[in-house]
């Protein structure tokens, strides 16, 4: 079974400042995705960016880039310029490429605090 | 509407009721899930539905019952339900490409469930 770490409980950051989110996980399988949500205080999950492990190149959605590391099993995000708007809990999230409709894994969660 | 919609938003119901969980979505998405997230834990997957057959049900007791009538709408049918099922339901939706699709999940807003 797959499994998603993530080591930081909570995270703080200066506003315009550059914060680093970590992820690991754990999987035997070779093809899969991996992406990040955000869950403000409204509770709505709402998609950051997201990973296919096939794909070399790390992704990039504007200020967030991920730092994907397949051989350490490591996809940390990267918020440049934080804004007070990105104070949110963020959830690392993995789905195995072998079947449509499969179910997500998340991790547990890191809760980001922007500092004015 | 766009999206992915949840009703209600907010529930109370006491451990005798009979109570139902809405969740449309305006995605043209094929399946459809439902997540429990409770305090401190992870998210954690309940159902999955994929193309209106249950294709998944994550060791969830009986008193909760799925239903998907059409590609569009997901119900959460509660009864008997004990204090420890309060939690956030979550409702995502997917489009299914195949064993090769990313299947990115949309959430909706959640519904914060008190059983008394």
């Amino acid at each position: 079974a797959q499994t998603v770490t993530q080591s930081q409980p909570e995270m703080s950051v200066q506003e315009a400042e550059t914060v680093t989110l970590s992820c690991t996980y754990d999987t035997s399988e070779s093809d899969y995705y991996l992406f990040w949500y955000k869950q403000p205080p409204s509770r709505q999950m709402i998609l950051v960016i997201r990973q296919e492990a096939y794909k070399q190149q790390n992704a990039t959605e504007n200020r967030f880039s991920v730092n994907f590391q397949k051989a350490a099993k490591s996809f940390s995000l990267k918020i440049s310029d934080s804004q007070l708007g990105d104070a949110a809990m963020y959830f690392c999230a993995y789905r195995s490429a072998l079947a449509s409709g499969s179910r997500l894994t998340f991790g547990e969660g890191t809760q980001l605090t922007v500092n004015p | 509407e766009t999206g992915v919609t949840q009703t209600p938003r907010h529930l109370v119901m006491g451990m005798t009721n009979k109570k139902s969980l809405k969740c449309e979505q305006h995605l043209g998405h094929n399946a459809m899930y439902w997540y429990k997230q409770s305090a401190k834990k992870p998210l954690e997957l309940m159902f999955v539905y994929s193309l209106e057959e249950r294709v998944e049900n994550n060791s969830v007791p009986s008193r909760f019952s799925p239903e998907c009538p059409n590609s569009s709408h997901l119900f959460l049918h509660l009864h008997t339900l004990q204090p420890e099922d309060s939690a956030l339901y979550l409702c995502a939706s997917s489009q299914a490409q195949g064993s090769q699709g990313t299947d990115t999940q949309y959430f909706g807003p959640g519904t914060r469930l008190t059983v008394l």
